[in-house]
């Protein structure tokens, strides 16, 4: 019973390609993140959401592009691929506390690699 | 910009040791600052957290210390497990947001 699952766990593909990662919680947070770790080892935010809204957005090229059915599901579709959209990128959770640092929960990543 | 920094790449232990991880900041709008553990393979675990207002906080073998006027925090872990052996990341937390800015992380290697 993983609390924070991403699928798939690889991705390679090819400049230019449309392709989506798909991630679950099931400890009933609030809040999902999605995060990317670059061949650098920066592990840096993308984007948050709280109860299905968007909450953090950062410098993010337009081409990705979260969607949440719901506040267990925060999914990352990325279009047209580019080389340097190599990373692992990992999807998080955390409750809303109020205020307090939210311990955020991570799944095991997906390591996308573009050809 | 980077606004958490972990200058040490890698650290080598021997068990039973201490281990002394350390992590600098730049940027004085953070509120908590937490450690991370991460295996190969998997997604960061978070460990052990301090409010910005503290200068100490433990748990088990785990220790974080703050000092706000260095801009520095340090993990301490004793004694030192060969199960210890991980990369571990700093973070800090911008002030009363969920955001958080990681270190790259460094590298501990624990051995008997």
């Amino acid at each position: 019973d993983t609390a924070v699952s991403q699928t798939p766990k690889y991705l390679v593909t090819q400049m230019g390609n449309d392709k989506s990662i798909k991630c679950e919680q099931n400890l009933g947070h609030d809040t999902m993140y999605w995060y990317k770790q670059d061949s650098k080892k920066f592990l840096k935010i993308m984007f948050s959401y709280n109860n299905k809204e968007l909450i953090i957005n950062e410098t993010v090229p337009n081409r990705f592009s979260p969607k949440s059915p719901d506040k267990a599901h925060l999914n990352l579709h990325i279009n047209s691929l580019e080389l340097g959209d190599s990373a692992v990128y990992f999807c998080a959770s955390s409750q809303d506390s109020g205020g307090f640092a939210d311990t955020q929960y991570f799944g095991p990543g997906t390591r996308l690699t573009v050809l | 910009d980077q606004q958490v920094k972990q200058n040490s790449p890698s650290l080598s232990v021997q068990e039973g040791r201490i281990s002394i991880l350390n992590c600098d900041y730049t940027n004085s709008m953070f509120d908590y600052f937490l450690w991370y553990k991460k295996y190969p393979a998997e997604g960061p675990t978070f460990l052990i957290s301090i409010s910005s207002i503290k200068d100490k906080n433990e748990d088990g073998r785990f220790t974080v210390f703050l000092n706000k006027s260095a801009k520095h925090l340090s993990l301490h872990i004793v004694p030192s497990q060969p199960g210890d052996s991980a990369v571990y990341f700093c973070a800090a937390r911008v002030y009363n947001t969920d955001k958080l800015i990681f270190g790259t992380g460094t590298r501990l290697q624990v051995f008997p």
